[in-house]
């Protein structure tokens, strides 16, 4: 079946730290893949999305690249900001019927001036 | 604005009282979607409709009932809550019929005495 595995929070970083956070994927053919940030109090928003393997997603300085061969879709930022302090959910929708979003688990990222 | 809207934000109740959390949207989407979110879990579908008069389960149905009689409401429907149903709960729409991506509301935070 479908699913998205992210690695475990949380993840503490000082400000201007570099990020990455891992998420791969299990899916059959080429599902579209999402970050989304929930911040504290606030439902899920979109942050990026890629929709076939090489894309790159990008926003507000978050960047995620489609690897199929590793089946990943990593999210990385250059420079955290306290801001940027919230919770990513990894997700997918699989490319036939689009029933459901698949989420990760989330993880917090904590940014400390 | 586009918006999902849900209500109430927040709630206590008790064991065995039927609430109804309300959802609604003003984008004219077809498409519409209930989760629950819960540590270390996720988000998980609850219910999902196509369209009006047309629904489903999704992955964790038991316990709840849905319904749509308009195309902007989807209201998500306790008959006898229980603890096991305590949780944040999400209503969404779908943003883009291609790729899956969906627009959220901000979340109803219940919790079951």
């Amino acid at each position: 079946g479908n699913s998205v595995t992210q690695m475990e929070g949380p993840v503490t970083l000082s400000e201007e730290a570099f990020l990455t956070i891992n998420c791969t994927y299990t899916a059959t053919g080429y599902p579209s893949l999402f970050w989304y940030v929930q911040y504290p109090g606030e439902g899920l928003q979109l942050l990026l999305k890629a929709t076939k393997a090489d894309d790159k997603g990008s926003n507000k300085g978050f960047e995620a690249t489609y690897r199929k061969e590793t089946t990943s879709f990593h999210l990385e930022k250059g420079s955290v900001q306290v801001s940027d302090s919230a919770v990513y959910f990894c997700a997918l929708s699989p490319p036939t019927g689009f029933q459901k979003l698949v989420f990760g688990t989330g993880t917090r990222l904590l940014v400390s001036p | 604005e586009a918006q999902v809207t849900q209500n109430p934000r927040y709630l206590i109740t008790v064991t065995g009282k039927k609430l109804t959390v309300t959802c609604s949207q003003n984008m004219n989407h077809e498409y519409m979607s209930w989760y629950r979110q819960d540590p270390g879990l996720g988000l998980r579908q609850i219910y999902y409709s196509m369209n009006v008069e047309v629904t489903d389960k999704g992955d964790v149905p038991e316990g709840y009932k849905v319904s749509r009689k308009e195309k902007r409401n989807f209201p998500l429907i306790l008959e006898s809550p229980s603890p096991n149903q305590t949780s944040l709960y999400f209503c969404a729409s779908r943003w883009d019929r291609v790729t899956g991506e969906l627009f959220f509301g901000e979340g109803s935070r219940l919790t079951v005495l």
